[in-house]
């Protein structure tokens, strides 16, 4: 059973351009956690999604960020006009009973 | 409300010895206590998790102590080795909904 996975692992972006970042989760589960690590900070919520619906954005910026989690096919996080602080590690997690969180290996975002 | 308040920042035990790791919480809508483990350059790894129904909870040479009362719970970790080396962070979720963490703690095992 494959652990969740996450692609790219590494992503180089200049400042204006768009980022995705995909997150395929753990067989059979259906909710999908998006999280973000600065460098030396812990992690922080993004966006919670099951299968087509956003359950809480509470976590996401206002502007230039979206997700979705299509019926078919991985998780998305966008990050349209992409800005230096933009630079982190963001981690998708997922989750069969909405209690235990399985974290994928990140991808990392670099921006020039 | 939300936050989750984890000491030391930084902990430095011999082979052999006991780590111990703190939370705090003040939300008593918290109904899940996971830790997790995170080596340089991988996403976290989950350790061990508690409800508050229960005040202990032990898997291998890993123990969480939890006290609902004072809304505090730790991780010890028994005969610490020098590949428990780590970051580890505790987190806090209600309804199975977003997790809170603590800002992590990086441990150094010496052997």
């Amino acid at each position: 059973n494959a652990g969740v996975m996450q692609n790219p692992r590494h992503l180089v972006r200049r400042r204006g351009q768009e980022a995705r970042l995909r997150c395929s989760p753990m067989k059979g589960h259906s909710h999908v956690y998006w999280y973000r690590q600065l460098p030396e900070e812990g992690l922080k919520f993004m966006v919670y999604l099951q299968k087509e619906n956003i359950i809480d954005e509470s976590g996401m910026p206002k502007e230039r960020f979206s997700a979705e989690f299509p019926k078919e096919g991985p998780s998305i996080l966008r990050i349209q006009q992409v800005v230096r602080g933009d630079s982190a590690a963001y981690f998708c997690a997922s989750s069969p009973t909405r209690d235990e969180q399985f974290f994928g290996p990140g991808t990392r975002l670099t921006v020039l | 409300q939300q936050q989750v308040k984890q000491s030391p920042q930084s902990l430095i035990v011999q082979k052999g010895g006991i780590s111990i790791i703190n939370c705090a919480y003040e939300n008593t809508a918290f109904d899940y206590f996971p830790w997790y483990q995170q080596f340089p350059g991988k996403g976290p790894a989950l350790l061990i998790a508690i409800r508050p129904d229960v005040s202990e909870k032990k898997e291998g040479r890993f123990t969480i102590s939890f006290n609902k009362s004072a809304k505090q719970f730790s991780l010890h970790i028994m005969d610490s080795q020098p590949g428990d080396s780590a970051t580890y962070f505790c987190a806090a979720s209600s309804y199975g909904n977003k997790l809170v963490f603590g800002a992590g703690t990086i441990l150094r095992v010496k052997s």
